[in-house]
């Protein structure tokens, strides 16, 4: 079965500064990936997805994330936080083989620091 | 368009009581499914359904009942509601795209708490 950890519980930067989140997936072959985030009270929002070739994707809001197949990781970039980044961040693993199925990580609450 | 509209957004229940949560899209979408979302385990998905008709569980199916008559709605029913139901939960829709990979659209929650 396929799985997704987020070993970063809570991570605070200052505004201004760069960010990274990290995501780690297992599955039996290269799976879809997914970032969303959830802004308090809110729903999830797509900021980006990869499916296959570039490993280097670049999303909304400034965010991009890198597959790396020998590490099983997609981990989330951002060189200058904002304020208004400060959100639950979810990474996400889709089969290849279709459905709607996507298996979440336990999310990284953002705090950010003026 | 009004994406994924999810009613109601907060309700009380007490154990045993019953009650559906509505779902509804607007954009066509092929794929609908449940998620409910608790503190510190992310989002589990409940059921979801590939079409009109047609409909399957999830990781945590117990106690939830769905139904999808037509491809716009997709309601999720707690029959006797008990406490560990209590959570948010989010409906999400897809389409399939050429390379078969579906990107989730969320609706806003449904935040039900059961006494």
């Amino acid at each position: 079965a396929q799985s997704v950890t987020q070993p970063d519980i809570h991570i605070t930067v200052s505004e201004g500064a760069s960010l990274e989140l990290r995501c780690n997936y297992s599955y039996g072959a290269t799976p879809y990936l997914f970032w969303y985030v959830q802004s308090p009270g809110q729903g999830l929002q797509l900021l980006l997805k990869y499916f296959s070739g570039d490993t280097l994707v670049q999303g909304i809001k400034g965010f991009e994330a890198e597959f790396k197949r020998s590490q099983s990781s997609f981990n989330l970039r951002k060189p200058s936080v904002h304020w208004s980044d400060a959100a639950e961040y979810f990474c996400a693993v889709g089969d290849p083989g279709g459905g709607n199925k996507l298996t979440f990580g336990t999310g990284t609450q953002l705090k950010v620091e003026l | 368009n009004a994406g994924v509209t999810q009613t109601p957004k907060f309700q009380v229940l007490k154990t045993g009581q019953s009650m559906t949560l509505q779902c509804a899209q607007d954009m066509n979408h092929e794929y609908m499914s449940w998620y409910r979302q608790d503190p510190g385990m992310g989002l589990r998905l409940i059921h979801y359904s590939v079409g009109a008709g047609i409909t399957d569980q999830g990781e945590v199916p117990n106690g939830y009942n769905v139904s999808r008559s037509t491809t716009e709605d997709f309601p999720l029913r707690l029959l006797s509601a008990a406490p560990s139901q209590t959570s948010v939960y989010f409906c999400a829709s897809s389409r399939r795209l050429s390379s078969g990979a579906n990107v989730l659209t969320f609706g806003a929650g449904s935040r039900l708490t059961v006494l």
